[in-house]
């Protein structure tokens, strides 16, 4: 079982719909858990972070936890197609942080 | 610079040649990581350094890589005698440190392609 599981998609969602990304990990000393946007061929791009159950909004994203399930997950409201990209799930352990294999997202005009 | 940057971009190497590649972190971050990221899969991660100290190796697949930090700021990632299989993007990224959020923010990444 991968330490951070994210389902690899792609996940396609019409212009204007919600994008709901999910994502699992199995450490459950995880202190902080990240979403990072990874367009192709560029680097990864920090969105948001979370570290308390729950639910955390930042313009049009929400991030959500729940660290009794071992979940987080990230939504997406009216999606447009520049966040057409590859969405990772990351989660850190006192500077030990680790990676899912991303999903890959695509919003259709 | 405002952000992590790396050098070179773009490496094609012969196999077995000996590779360096170079990070300079965010001014004032304390904490430099170094991840490999293979086509398709998340950053995974090998090395991590608070100030120049190797605080965490275990991700280095082998012996032939090695990285350095000496004064704390530029940090090295070296190939010995590059392999096929170490084809791969090399992404450095860099955080504050301390507290209890560790937001990593990365540089643009090295593509290394072994011939």
């Amino acid at each position: 079982q991968k330490e951070v599981e994210q389902n690899s998609g792609p996940l396609s969602v019409p212009e204007g719909a919600i994008a709901s990304l999910n994502c699992t990990y199995s450490d459950r000393g995880s202190q902080s858990f990240f979403w990072y946007r990874q367009y192709s061929g560029k680097s990864p791009e920090l969105i948001m972070f979370i570290y308390s159950n729950g639910d955390k909004e930042d313009g049009r994203f929400t991030a959500q936890l729940n660290k009794a399930s071992q979940y987080v997950s990230l939504l997406i409201r009216d999606s447009q197609p520049s966040d057409s990209a590859t969405y990772l799930c990351a989660v850190d352990n006192n500077n030990d942080m680790r990676f899912g294999a991303g999903t890959r997202l695509t919003v259709k005009p | 610079g405002a952000g992590v940057s790396q050098s070179p971009r773009y490496k094609v190497a012969k196999r077995g040649q000996d590779v360096a590649l170079r990070c300079d972190p965010i001014s004032g971050h304390v904490s430099l990581f170094w991840y490999q990221q293979a086509l398709g899969q998340g950053p995974e991660f090998l090395t991590y350094f608070q100030n120049e100290a190797q605080l965490d190796k275990s991700g280095l697949p082998s012996d032939r890589f090695f990285a350095e930090r000496p004064e704390g700021s530029v940090s090295t990632l070296k190939i010995q005698r590059t392999q096929q299989e170490d084809s791969a993007v090399y992404l450095c990224a860099s955080s504050l440190g301390g507290g209890q959020i560790h937001e990593q923010f990365f540089g643009p990444g090295t593509r290394l392609t072994v011939l």
